[in-house]
């Protein structure tokens, strides 16, 4: 059960676009359409952002949308704003019946 | 409006035992699968286990399999964590958290507010 892999950190101006990947095997990711991702303000719990890949909960912004691409699944956040400062974790239901988180990448907004 | 209180969390030494206690309210807490999920200080989040609405699937986490139980009581609204054989490793807010829809973990769309273990001697 090793974690997906995301880059620790990536930052970007009020207003432009960024985007986190999430780097999963043939085991979970490019298994199933079931990627999640959070967002986790310092001291608070973590919020569900986007699932299976690319659906967001009511109330989340249409800023953020998910995507996938074999074992690979993306997080790209367009007109950022200085709220969206954050740790962002994806996850990913395997092939094992378990659930693995990525490492968790803090978004920075310059 | 939906809402998960935990509950249990301390101090223990190395090879100890502590139950984790998870309240439900807001919503029809017996037909969600639950969740824990724990983070240590300054780490990133780990899935710990899982348990179906009706207690028939339980999953779990190599690293706390056989050291771990997950349970719960529909009738209470309650879920529980009981951990023995604790590690300094094991040291983490724990969270419980809901699954949107399914019978096993892929989304989770309710958190708690999470319950701190510091196992150390």
């Amino acid at each position: 059960q090793s974690a997906l892999t995301q880059p620790p950190s990536v930052s970007g101006s009020p207003g432009q676009s960024v985007t986190i990947s999430c780097t999963g095997t043939s085991s979970d990711v490019g298994s199933y359409n079931r990627v999640s991702w959070y967002q986790q303000p310092p001291g608070t719990a973590p919020k569900l952002m986007i699932y299976e890949v690319s659906n967001r909960p009511s109330g989340v912004p249409d800023r953020f949308s998910g995507s996938k691409s074999g074992n690979t699944a993306s997080l790209t956040i367009s007109g950022l704003q200085a709220e969206d400062e954050a740790d962002y974790y994806c996850s990913s239901y395997t092939t094992s019946s378990t659930l693995v988180f990525g490492g968790g990448t803090k978004l920075t907004v310059l | 409006e939906a809402q998960l209180v935990e509950s249990g969390g301390g101090l223990v030494k190395p090879g100890g035992s502590l139950r984790l206690s998870c309240a439900a309210s807001g919503f029809t807490f017996s037909t969600y699968t639950m969740n824990w999920v724990r983070q240590a200080p300054g780490k990133g989040l780990e899935w710990v286990s899982s348990i179906s609405s009706r207690s028939n699937f339980k999953y779990y986490a190599d690293s706390v399999k056989g050291r771990f139980t997950i349970s719960r009581d529909n009738a209470q609204n309650s879920l529980y964590l009981q951990m023995n054989s604790l590690r300094a490793d094991d040291t983490a807010v724990y969270f419980c958290a809901r699954e949107r829809q399914w019978s096993f973990p892929v989304a989770f769309d309710i958190w708690g507010q999470g319950t701190m273990v510091t196992v150390s001697s």
